[in-house]
């Protein structure tokens, strides 16, 4: 049962442009989710998180949205730059548990 | 400060072999999780140990074990290795473990292909 989906394997957005990736889940028990992003040969670096008593949580380019009703939260990132191009995991969990459920990523391609 | 570091970064075994992982943990971080992450999939939950404890466990079979140090290092023992075992196997470390909005830092991996 995948409790954390990812449903768009890859994205390609231009230059300067805004970059909206997505992320689903089903247990409501989740009250943390963050976002990593990996390159090829890396270990996922750890982006920015939001903690389920807010909505919205900003870091420079990237901001994430919390939809608690919805259970979905993106991630937009504005403007959109190379550098950017890697795979983004969406990730969650519970306070008070040890582990992280991750979706299974979304390759985002930001082209010149 | 340095990040997580994981020893070795690859790694070639053949099936039935035993193979060790180890790693280091941010300094001052007392907790490790080890993932794994197979070509395609999102890193999936082996073990989370802290102040050497095992607290807690994936759903994964009994070949692999792991242990955490004094120092707080950890390593991820897996037996009887099978082709299904080659993967990315990542090691993330925390302050503490399962505490409120607690962030996982990862790191590089070790990549393991089993022939």
């Amino acid at each position: 049962d995948q409790q954390v989906k990812q449903n768009s394997p890859s994205l390609s957005v231009q230059e300067g442009r805004i970059s909206i990736l997505n992320c689903d889940y089903t247990n409501s028990m989740f009250d943390y989710f963050l976002w990593y992003k990996k390159y090829p040969a890396e270990g996922p670096t750890f982006l920015i998180s939001i903690s389920s008593i807010k909505d919205k949580n900003e870091d420079g380019r990237f901001t994430v949205f919390l939809n608690k009703s919805a259970k979905h939260l993106s991630l937009h990132i504005v403007p959109s730059q190379p550098g950017d191009s890697a795979v983004y995991f969406c990730a969650a969990s519970t306070s008070g548990t040890y582990k992280y459920i991750f979706g299974t990523g979304t390759r985002l391609k930001v082209l010149a | 400060d340095a990040g997580v570091t994981q020893s070795p970064t690859h790694l070639i075994k053949t099936r039935g072999q035993q193979v060790t992982l180890r790693c280091s943990p941010i300094s001052g971080h007392k907790s490790v999780s080890w993932y794994q992450q197979v070509l395609g999939q999102g890193p999936q939950f082996i073990f989370q140990y802290y102040e050497k404890e095992e607290r807690g466990r994936g759903n994964f079979p009994d070949r692999f074990s792991a242990r955490q140090f004094p120092n707080y290092s950890s390593e991820l023992n897996v037996n009887a290795l099978l082709l299904g075992d080659s993967a990315l196997y990542l090691c993330a470390s925390s302050l503490f473990a399962g505490g409120l909005d607690e962030t996982q830092y990862f790191g590089p991996g070790t990549r393991l292909l089993v022939l």
